[in-house]
């Protein structure tokens, strides 16, 4: 079955730096949707990418979608103490809306202030 | 809206007893679905469901059932609970028409099997 990887695992960051999630997918997406988790909280859907190529901004999030729609990631500038959390990419097993959504195992993002 | 809601917050079971996790949303979705969470795994789908009547399997569906008798609610059981299971669970549901697949996630049952 279609199989969604992210790395890395785990990224340590000081405040001010940047952090980059990728996510690959073992089919072509249809779209890809990308979601956040505060520690001890459920995940909350931070955007969706739809085209070949697209890039998106939401403030000092960037978030890509491959030409291939194989590969997305996820770009944070300047990070910030709120910016803690698990970040998860998920796309759709198959065209089908009524498809299942199939996550990746997530990117857990430390700040140190 | 109360959005997608979940009972109970936290559960301790010993192996083998039985239990209901009560799931409900108030945003009239048709999709909605359960998912585990494990560290390091990510989120796994159990069971989803497409409309009220239909119910199929995610990835990890052995150990756990479900129902969907009614728009709002999706259920999910566990026959004979085992250690395997301790894990977190999330409720998610979303429109099953549109172009967008955003799912709404509930806050989630943290479940220890003893």
């Amino acid at each position: 079955g279609q199989q969604v990887m992210q790395i890395p695992q785990y990224q340590h960051v000081q405040e001010g730096e940047d952090f980059t999630t990728y996510c690959n997918s073992s089919t072509t997406l249809s779209n890809i949707q990308w979601y956040k988790q505060r520690p001890g909280g459920h995940p909350v859907f931070l955007i969706q990418l739809v085209k070949s190529g697209e890039v998106k901004k939401q403030k000092r999030l960037t978030f890509q979608f491959g030409e291939a729609k194989k590969n997305s990631s996820l770009h944070i500038t300047a990070t910030q103490t709120t910016d803690v959390g698990t970040y998860f990419c998920a796309g759709p097993e198959n065209e089908n809306q009524g498809g299942k959504l199939i996550f990746g195992q997530g990117t857990e993002l430390s700040v140190k202030p | 809206n109360a959005g997608v809601t979940q009972t109970p917050k936290f559960q301790v079971l010993k192996t083998g007893q039985s239990m209901t996790l009560q799931c409900a949303q108030d945003m009239n979705h048709e999709y909605m679905s359960w998912y585990r969470q494990d560290p390091g795994m990510g989120l796994r789908l159990i069971h989803y469901s497409v409309g009220a009547g239909i119910t199929d399997q995610g990835e990890v569906p052995n150990g756990y059932n479900v129902s969907r008798s009614t728009t709002e609610d999706f259920p999910l059981r566990l026959l004979s609970a085992a250690p395997s299971q301790t894990s977190v669970y999330f409720c998610a549901s979303r429109r099953f028409q549109g172009q967008t697949y955003e799912q709404y996630f509930g806050p989630g049952t943290r479940l220890t099997v003893t």
